[in-house]
């Protein structure tokens, strides 16, 4: 049973760029949630889909984007890619029936140049 | 905005020792509180959540404790083997559809 799986697992992109980040959730989950680690930090979330809706959203700005799919698959976007964008994002995802666990994927390195 | 801290950053043990270390976290609006265990270039993995004020769980030689009145919750490695080398993560959910990490500590068991 496959896990979370997120690709690419790594990119490098120009400032001012546009990213397409991807993440296939668990068998039997259908809710995907974003994070960002910076470096030295510990993962910061950034929001979460359910039901092809964004549903919590935590204090990125607008740049930052989403979208799931009704395969509940999901896609993170970044326009006018900055410096400071360059991290580790992990997609991780759960059951939007309830329950505490969230399964991640390895993430996708992003360094921006 | 919540804050979630962990204790300390990094340590550096000999293989055999036992060691603990610390997440904080204010108590207020508590949901659950999760540890993961987070070897380089792998997927965060779930060690335990916890739910209950005075919970204890444990799963082989890693064990947890977890206060909610106070704020805080204890990992516990007993007899450190070089595999446990990682970074040990906790996340605050306050049943708002997000966790809240904190900094992690870095383990790093020497043989």
């Amino acid at each position: 049973d496959a896990g979370v799986t997120q690709s690419p697992t790594h990119l490098i992109k120009t400032r001012g760029q546009q990213v397409t980040l991807r993440c296939s959730p668990k068998s039997g989950h259908d809710t995907v949630s974003w994070y960002q680690q910076a470096l030295g930090q510990g993962p910061q979330f950034i929001f979460q889909y359910y039901e092809e809706e964004e549903r919590q959203r935590g204090n990125f700005p607008d740049r930052f984007s989403g979208h799931q799919f009704p395969n509940y698959s999901s896609e993170l976007n970044v326009n006018a890619l900055l410096l400071g964008d360059s991290a580790l994002y992990l997609c991780a995802s759960s059951s939007g029936t309830g329950g505490y666990g969230y399964t991640f994927g390895s993430g996708t390195r992003l360094t921006v140049v | 905005i919540l804050n979630v801290e962990q204790s300390p950053q990094s340590l550096h043990v000999q293989e055999g020792d036992s060691t603990n270390f610390t997440c904080s976290f204010p108590s207020s609006n508590f949901y659950a509180l999760h540890w993961y265990r987070w070897e380089t270039a792998k997927s965060p993995e779930a060690l335990f959540v916890m739910t209950l004020n005075g919970d204890e769980k444990k799963k082989g030689r890693i064990s947890a404790t977890l206060n909610t009145k106070e704020g805080y919750s204890y990992l516990y490695i007993k007899g450190s083997q070089p595999e446990d080398s990682a970074t040990y993560l906790c996340a605050l959910d306050n049943a708002g559809n997000m966790l809240t990490f904190g900094g992690g500590t870095r383990l790093m068991v020497k043989p």
